[in-house]
Order: C-alpha cells, then sequence, then structure tokens
C-alpha cells in the first residue's frame, strides 16, 4: 500500500546530542513537509521541499536541518541547537500544487 | 498574515447530539480549505477540501460547509467513534498550508 513511513515512532534523545528523524513515501509525491505539533497548538511548518535537492525553510526552521536527496526521502535533523526539542513531529506530502496533504504517523521526541 | 481559528477548543457531546465546529480564516487569496481528523498519537486524516463558497461535502455523518469567511463542520448523530481531534487548514495563493489549533471532540455514550 502507498503511504508514508516516519522512525522512530518514540525517540528519547539527552541535551547536546543530534537526532534524526526518518521519512519515506512512495506516493510519488514531488512535495514533502515537516511539521511540529505541540499541544493546544496548530501544526507548524519547519521545512518544505518542493522537488530534489531543493527545499524551504518554515516559520519554525532555526534549530532544524533537512536534506532531500531522492524524491522518497526526507529525513528531519533536530539540532543541539533547538531550545524545546520535546514534540510531536509530523512528515506529510502531496503532488506538487494545492492538493491535500498525506501525513505519516508521527514520531515523539522526547529530551530527557 | 494568513490565520486560521478554531472554535470552540474542546467540545463534550452526548451520541446522538449534533453540533457544529467552527474555523474562520483571513487568507490572501483561498485555494483550497482542508478539514482533517486527528486521534491520539496518530497523524492526521484528511476528510474533506472545499475550493470556493457556497461549496458543501459530505462523508458518513460529516458535512463540511464553507462561505467567504469560515467554514463548518457538521456532525449529525455523532457516534463514540467519531471522537477526535479535528483540524483546519487553508491554502493561499503562495500555496502555503495554515492550521488550526484544532476542536476536540469527545462523544459520550
Amino acid at each position: 500500500d502507498g503511504g508514508i513511513t516516519q522512525s522512530p515512532k518514540y525517540l528519547f534523545r539527552k541535551e547536546g546530542q543530534n537526532v534524526t528523524l526518518s521519512c519515506e513515501q512512495n506516493l510519488n509525491h514531488d512535495a514533502m513537509y515537516w511539521y511540529r505539533q505541540d499541544p493546544g497548538q496548530g501544526l507548524r511548518l519547519i521545512y518544505y521541499s518542493q522537488i530534489v535537492n531543493d527545499f524551504q525553510k518554515g516559520d519554525i526552521a532555526e534549530g532544524y536541518s533537512v536534506s532531500r536527496e531522492k524524491k522518497e526521502s526526507f529525513p528531519l535533523t533536530v539540532t543541539s541547537a533547538q531550545k524545546n526539542p520535546t514534540a510531536f513531529y509530523l512528515c506529510a506530502s502531496r503532488i506538487r500544487g494545492t492538493g491535500e496533504l498525506f501525513f505519516g504517523e508521527g514520531s515523539r521526541l522526547t529530551v530527557l | 498574515e494568513d490565520q486560521v481559528t478554531q472554535s470552540p477548543e474542546a467540545l463534550r457531546l452526548q451520541e446522538g447530539e449534533s453540533s457544529s465546529l467552527n474555523c474562520s480564516y483571513t487568507v490572501s487569496g483561498l485555494r483550497g480549505l482542508f478539514w482533517y481528523r486527528q486521534d491520539p498519537g496518530k497523524g492526521p486524516e484528511f476528510l474533506f477540501t472545499l475550493y470556493s463558497a457556497g461549496e458543501e461535502k459530505e462523508k458518513e455523518r460529516l458535512k463540511a460547509t464553507l462561505t467567504k469567511k469560515e467554514s463548518f463542520l457538521h456532525i449529525t448523530a455523532p457516534k463514540p467513534e467519531d471522537s477526535a481531534t479535528y483540524l483546519c487548514a487553508v491554502c493561499s495563493n503562495n500555496n502555503d498550508m495554515r492550521f488550526g489549533a484544532g476542536t476536540r471532540l469527545t462523544v459520550k455514550p
């Protein structure tokens, strides 16, 4: 079945460590997105990519980095520069344009 | 700046008690308004897309409507399995997708 796979589902990190969240899609979508979700707040855009080898910052990119070397993959690295990284991270994709987003199941990161 | 406001933040209903969720928006050129359902600890699941004022979409007990300033998600005779957080999002002329904070719906049997 086509879909978006995020891993790991749960991740614990010590302060000062970088962690990378994986996002893979087999929907043949051009555009991929990373959102952060905190309790009581809407989804906030971290980074997005419309095509391979190109990506743009969203509203809250500071402390995060991404790469888009393959159409299917859009990993997110949460660096030690991110001051409050504990959150639920969602990866999404869509056909380039204005269509609906398809989401993965999310990755919950907890900083100890 | 584009803004999306959902109300109420939380809604508790008895099974069978119909109600509506509101999504008010301010956007520079609406290219689409989207409704999603999100269960705890899961990713959002797409429900509807509305493109122009007056448009309506239905799916089982849910019906979404759109005006120039807001959208409503009407829930008719809800069941406990309809309990979830419902998210609204708007896509503007620059293709940005802006989300509201969601309405957490609880349906008691």
